[in-house]
């Protein structure tokens, strides 16, 4: 199964500040997700990123506050911009392994803003 | 991509069977039912899927009813470690897809 290294595991941040993630697979895919998952709740996608063009956000999320890279096919990075106490999630990266084998999640970001 | 619905929270002894069931009553004849669970802390974790035959590999046996309207998830023997959260998903794979995660069912497995 694909392997995907997500870093940091963790972080605890002022207010106002950014945190970048990064996300790092062992295989070339075509798209990339990023979720949120709030104390508590179910994970919920933030993104979608394909290689080479524009991340598709979904509603309530924008390019502004979580602006996203993917320069090649194995790699891509979620920033959580002017953060705030209300940003205190989980964020995690998953790519699509096809039908046969389901999608592979990160181990996750646990971002505290303080 | 159908709606599913699951118990919010169940329990199993060590050693018994765990048996997850989901509802997915609208589900489309081109969506695969797929099963995923998250232990604390960690990232979700490929269970199993199928279409409409009962599928079964190591991790667990997955029932679909004839009419596709429910399923159940199968841990035929639960040990401790298999405490986590259970989500079943209707997806469709065959277009540009993305997982959307329902509330799940907590999976309590108890001595």
């Amino acid at each position: 199964s694909a392997v995907i290294s997500q870093k940091p595991s963790r972080d605890i941040c002022q207010r106002g500040t950014s945190l970048t993630i990064q996300c790092q697979v062992d295989s070339q895919v075509t798209m990339m997700f990023w979720y949120r998952q709030q104390p508590g709740q179910s994970l919920t996608l933030i993104a979608t990123a394909n290689q080479g063009s524009e991340a598709t956000y979904e509603s309530g999320f924008v390019i502004d506050k979580f602006p996203i890279s993917r320069p090649n096919l194995t790699f891509s990075t979620l920033t959580v911009s002017n953060m705030s106490p209300e940003d205190s999630s989980i964020y995690l990266c998953s790519v699509d392994r096809g039908a046969n084998y389901g999608y592979t999640f990160g181990s996750g970001t646990r971002l505290t803003v303080v | 991509d159908a709606k599913t619905t699951q118990p919010p929270s169940m329990d199993c002894a060590e050693g018994r069977a765990a048996n997850l069931p989901c509802n997915h009553s609208t589900i489309s004849g081109n969506e695969y039912v797929y099963w995923y669970r998250q232990i604390h802390s960690q990232g979700p974790q490929y269970i199993i899927h199928g279409l409409k035959n009962n599928e079964t590999n190591e991790m667990a046996s997955l029932i679909i009813t004839e009419d596709r309207k429910s399923s159940t998830l199968i841990l035929p023997h639960a040990t401790l470690r298999d405490t986590a959260v259970y989500y079943c998903i209707a997806i469709n794979t065959g277009t540009a897809s993305k997982l959307t995660f329902g509330t799940g069912t907590r999976l309590q497995v108890t001595l």
